[in-house]
């Protein structure tokens, strides 16, 4: 089993430049997140989705947008790329029901904007 | 709000316990204990988690006091390839809760030679 896949792993954009980050799974999980890391703070929450269509932010959106179109894939688009989003990103996904909900995270994505 | 609070770091020789502590002293009676870590910067992977009742799995042991304010997880015979970033996470039960997980700054554990 693949589990959660992101790509690309790496990434050097220069300011004002967009991208995408792709995360695709393969477990039929419902729940499909984003998160950033940076150093000193925990992992925070960009934006979640419930199922295909259904998206929402988390605690720190600005600057980024996702979409859900299929089970399988939720991808992180930056419209516009700046400094503070220089960051680790994971992407992660579980079931959501009332049962164990552990999170299955991908390798991660390091972005440098310059 | 950070619902957990664990040490910033500790040390452990190879072969031996590594008991990592955690106090949730504001834990809701529905609330589960979670443990994932992070190996260098991989991405976090989850251990084991458990309500109220002690839980043990093939990585580890999850130890849980009786008025579930503070946990405490046990890898029985660490090894080098242990060291990481231990995460202790609390959980509502139920649907529609997976975004409400807290990560702090978790616990740097170090496995020495």
């Amino acid at each position: 089993n693949a589990g959660v896949t992101q790509t690309p792993k790496f990434q050097v954009l220069k300011t004002g430049q967009s991208m995408t980050l792709q995360c695709a799974q393969d477990m039929n999980h419902e729940y499909m997140s984003w998160y950033r890391q940076d150093p000193g703070m925990g992992l925070r929450l960009i934006h979640y989705s419930v199922g295909a269509g259904i998206t929402d932010q988390g605690e720190v959106p600005n600057g980024y947008n996702v979409s859900r179109s299929t089970t399988e894939d939720f991808p992180l688009r930056l419209l516009s790329a700046a400094p503070s989003q220089t960051s680790v990103y994971f992407c992660a996904s579980t079931t959501e029901g009332t049962g164990a909900n552990v999170l299955t995270f991908g390798a991660g994505s390091r972005l440098t904007v310059l | 709000d950070a619902k957990t609070t664990q040490p910033t770091s500790m040390d452990c020789a190879e072969g031996r316990a590594a008991n990592l502590p955690c106090n949730h002293s504001t834990i809701s009676g529905n609330e589960y204990v979670y443990w994932y870590r992070q190996i260098h910067s991989q991405g976090p992977q989850y251990i084991i988690h458990g309500l109220k009742n002690n839980e043990t799995n093939e990585m580890a042991s999850l130890i849980i006091t009786e008025d579930r304010k503070s946990s405490t997880l046990i890898l029985p015979h660490a090894t080098l390839r242990d060291t990481a970033v231990y995460y202790c996470i609390v959980r509502p039960g139920g649907a529609g809760n997976n975004r409400k997980l807290i990560w702090g700054l978790g616990t740097s554990l170090a496995v020495n030679p």
